[in-house]
C-alpha cells in the first residue's frame, strides 16, 4: 500500500525559504519508473503542479516557478524534499506531495496535504 | 496558472447523467494521456480516470473518460449525492518543457 505524508512549517514570513519533505512508503525511489511530485492548491482555487523527481534524478518543474523550486530526494530515507524561495501571502495553499508510477501512466497517487500560510 | 479549461460549475439530481468538458492543446491533451481527479470536500484529490478512460480498481463505473483531439470529457452516470465534489482533468504538457497541468476544476453539486 503506498502512502505518503508531508510534514513542514504551518506559518512562514515573506521572503522566507520554504522548506517541505515527502516521507513516503511502499515504494522506493530507487526502483525504475518511479516519481514523486507535489502540488499545491490555495485556499478555494485549482491545484497547480509544481515539481516531480524521478527514480533516476530526471527532475521536472513548473515553468512558471522554476526559478524559486527545488527538488531533492533522499532514497535512503524513503524523502523528496521541496524548497521554494522568497515566499509570499499569495503562495499560502495546501502542499501536497504524490507518486507517480512513469512506466503504466496510471495517474497520481496523494498525500493527504499540508497548509502553509505565508504571513508575517 | 491552469491551462486547461473546465466549466466552473455542473449540476444534476440523482439519477442523472452529468458531463464535464476539459479543454487543451495540442501539447497537453492532443499529444498525452488525460486523466481526471475527485476532490471531496475538506480531503486530497483521488485518482478517477487515467489514460484517458482507465479506472482505477474501486472506482464505480458510473464514471466514464473520453478524449477526442484537444478536448476530454468526464462523465457520471447515474448520479448520487456522494459524487458532489471538485473534479479536475490533469495532463503532461510538452511546450516548453515536460511538464504537468491540471484543468481549472469543476463544482458538481446534486440538487
Amino acid at each position: 500500500q503506498i502512502t505518503l505524508k508531508e510534514s513542514g512549517p504551518t506559518l512562514v514570513k515573506p521572503t522566507q525559504t520554504l522548506t517541505l519533505t515527502c516521507t513516503f512508503s511502499g515504494f522506493s525511489l530507487s526502483t525504475s519508473g518511479v516519481g514523486v511530485g507535489w502540488i499545491r492548491q490555495p485556499p478555494g482555487k485549482a491545484l497547480e503542479w509544481l515539481a516531480l523527481i524521478y527514480w533516476n534524478d530526471d527532475k521536472r518543474y513548473s515553468p512558471s516557478l522554476k526559478s524559486r523550486l527545488t527538488i531533492t530526494k533522499d532514497t535512503s530515507k524513503n524523502q523528496v524534499v521541496l524548497t521554494m524561495t522568497n515566499m509570499d501571502p499569495v503562495d499560502t495553499a495546501t502542499y501536497y506531495c504524490a507518486h507517480e508510477y512513469y512506466y503504466d501512466s496510471s495517474g497520481l497517487n496523494w498525500g493527504q496535504g499540508t497548509l502553509v500560510t505565508v504571513s508575517s | 496558472q491552469s491551462v486547461l479549461t473546465q466549466p466552473p460549475s455542473a449540476s444534476g439530481t440523482p439519477g442523472q447523467r452529468v458531463t464535464i468538458s476539459c479543454s487543451g492543446s495540442s501539447s497537453n491533451i492532443g499529444s498525452n494521456y488525460v486523466y481526471w481527479y475527485q476532490q471531496l470536500p475538506g480531503t486530497a484529490p483521488k485518482l478517477l480516470i487515467y489514460r484517458n478512460n482507465q479506472r482505477p480498481s474501486g472506482v464505480p463505473d458510473r464514471f466514464s473518460g473520453s478524449k477526442s483531439g484537444t478536448s476530454a470529457s468526464l462523465a457520471i452516470s447515474g448520479l448520487r449525492s456522494e459524487d458532489e465534489a471538485d473534479y479536475y482533468c490533469a495532463a503532461w504538457d510538452d511546450s516548453l518543457s515536460v511538464y504537468y497541468v491540471f484543468g481549472t476544476g469543476t463544482k458538481v453539486t446534486v440538487l
